[in-house]
């Protein structure tokens, strides 16, 4: 049963274009969504994230945007560098049994040629 | 900036052995939690603890034990350890408050082989 699901394995892009990276979730009750990146023998860091009455939130190169009736999220990289290869984990958290809860999806691997 | 800090970062283990994943952070976080990594896969909750003297299971607990004595230390025993627990384990924490500041925080993680 997975609640979090990023379709994509892997995605490649040319430097300077766009990188779009999607997330499908299936529970409604998820009421906060995260991004993290990853890079190889690291721990995820956090990149951006966003709230379940919002639709959109910016940072810099970053945007996420949210389509709630589709349960879909998206992660907006504008322009790609080759420092954002990496793998990137969407998350989605809960409140429950007295803490927070995040499911994680299983990742997409970004390659931004130079 | 110490953040979240796990030890060791590498290990391998023959089945039946038993160790301790160490974890501590220093941002005062109630909040703490066990990952485990398997290739191709996303993160799954193993423990988790919402302060002090109160730990919880999470999706995948068989195999492992916690405790949480402080604040700031969360360890993960493995024992017996088997072939199967053979993955990379991340603490993570976050603070007590609100959907706000809903964002938790991984350390480094640590890889583990059982031979």
């Amino acid at each position: 049963d997975q609640q979090v699901k990023q379709n994509s394995p892997s995605l490649s892009v040319q430097e300077g274009r766009i990188s779009i990276l999607n997330c499908d979730y299936t529970n409604s009750m998820f009421d906060y969504f995260l991004w993290y990146k990853k890079y190889p023998a690291e721990g995820p860091t956090f990149l951006i994230s966003i709230s379940s009455i919002k639709d959109k939130n910016e940072d810099g190169r970053f945007t996420v945007f949210l389509n709630k009736s589709a349960k879909h999220l998206s992660l907006h990289i504008v322009p790609s560098q080759p420092g954002d290869s990496a793998v990137y984990f969407c998350a989605a958290s809960v409140f429950t049994s007295g803490t927070y809860k995040y499911i994680f999806g299983t990742g997409t691997r970004l390659k931004v040629l130079a | 900036n110490a953040g979240v800090t796990q030890t060791p970062k590498f290990r391998i283990l023959k089945i039946g052995q038993s160790m301790t994943l160490q974890c501590t952070q220093d941002m005062n976080h109630n909040y703490m939690y066990w990952y485990r990594q398997d290739p191709g896969m996303g993160l799954k909750l193993i423990y988790y603890s919402v302060g002090a003297g109160i730990t919880d299971k999470g999706e995948v607990p068989n195999g492992y034990n916690v405790s949480r004595s402080t604040t700031e230390d969360f360890p993960l025993r493995l024992e017996l350890a088997a072939p199967s627990q053979t993955s990379v384990y991340f603490c993570a924490s976050r603070t007590r408050g609100g959907i706000l500041e809903n964002t938790i925080y991984f350390g480094e993680g640590s890889w583990l082989t059982v031979v």
